[in-house]
């Protein structure tokens, strides 16, 4: 079957860096996205990897190793505004998006 | 703001109710989506439009009866559901089914629970 890991819980603090991973098994691969959703509010998107190397945003960087089927989120100088669900989703050889459960990352000062 | 908004955004309803979730796209999107997402579990795919056919179904109970009257709008009509279907609904629209990048435009969701 095919299948998201990704850590259920972290803490950081303030003015911190922090590294979220996501190991998935997939049927093929056609890319993987990253979503941040803060409580009670929408998913919005982050970063998109379909390419092996590391993607910077600002202070959101996103990694991919395809042959391992890893990726990891960087988050650098947090803030007390990141605390936030972060979804890591992967689109199969089918485009299907196949979604992990989500690490809720909990800032404190 | 999105561009994707969604009503209600809370829905309280008995097992023997009908009612229907909306969802808007301002974005100009030809596809649109109905998620299912429940705590601590990865979002459920429910139905897909695509130029307002519907192009996926994944094996949803029919309960559950999705709409799609023009690009912009999509409905999600609930009848005689179980309190395991108490969920955050979310609909989402991206600019093509099974775009390059997909990106997925989300909307706040709609909290159902299901007495």
């Amino acid at each position: 079957g095919q299948n998201i890991d990704q850590p259920t819980e972290m803490t950081a603090t303030e003015g911190a860096i922090v590294q979220i991973n996501c190991t998935y098994q997939t049927s093929g691969f056609n890319g993987l996205f990253w979503y941040q959703q803060h409580a009670g509010e929408a998913p919005t998107f982050l970063s998109y990897n379909v390419l092996d190397g590391l993607e910077e945003k600002g202070r959101f960087s996103s990694f991919l190793s395809r042959s391992k089927g890893y990726s990891y989120l960087l988050l650098k100088e947090l803030q007390m505004k990141d605390s936030a669900s972060y979804l890591c989703a992967v689109r199969d050889s089918n485009y299907q998006l196949i979604w992990g459960a989500g690490t809720k990352l909990i800032i404190k000062p | 703001e999105t561009g994707v908004t969604q009503t209600p955004r809370h829905l309280v309803m008995g097992m023997t109710n009908k009612k229907s979730l909306k969802c808007e796209q301002h974005l100009g999107h030809n596809a649109m989506y109905w998620y299912k997402q429940s705590a601590k579990k990865p979002l459920e795919l429910m139905f897909v439009y695509s130029l307002e056919e519907r192009v996926e179904n994944n094996s949803v109970p029919s309960r559950f009866s999705p709409e799609c009257p023009n690009s912009s709008h999509l409905f999600l009509h609930l009848h005689t559901l179980q309190p395991e279907d108490s969920a955050l609904y979310l609909c989402a629209s991206s600019q093509d089914y099974a775009s390059h990048t997909g990106e997925l435009f989300f909307g706040e969701g709609s909290r159902l629970t299901v007495l």
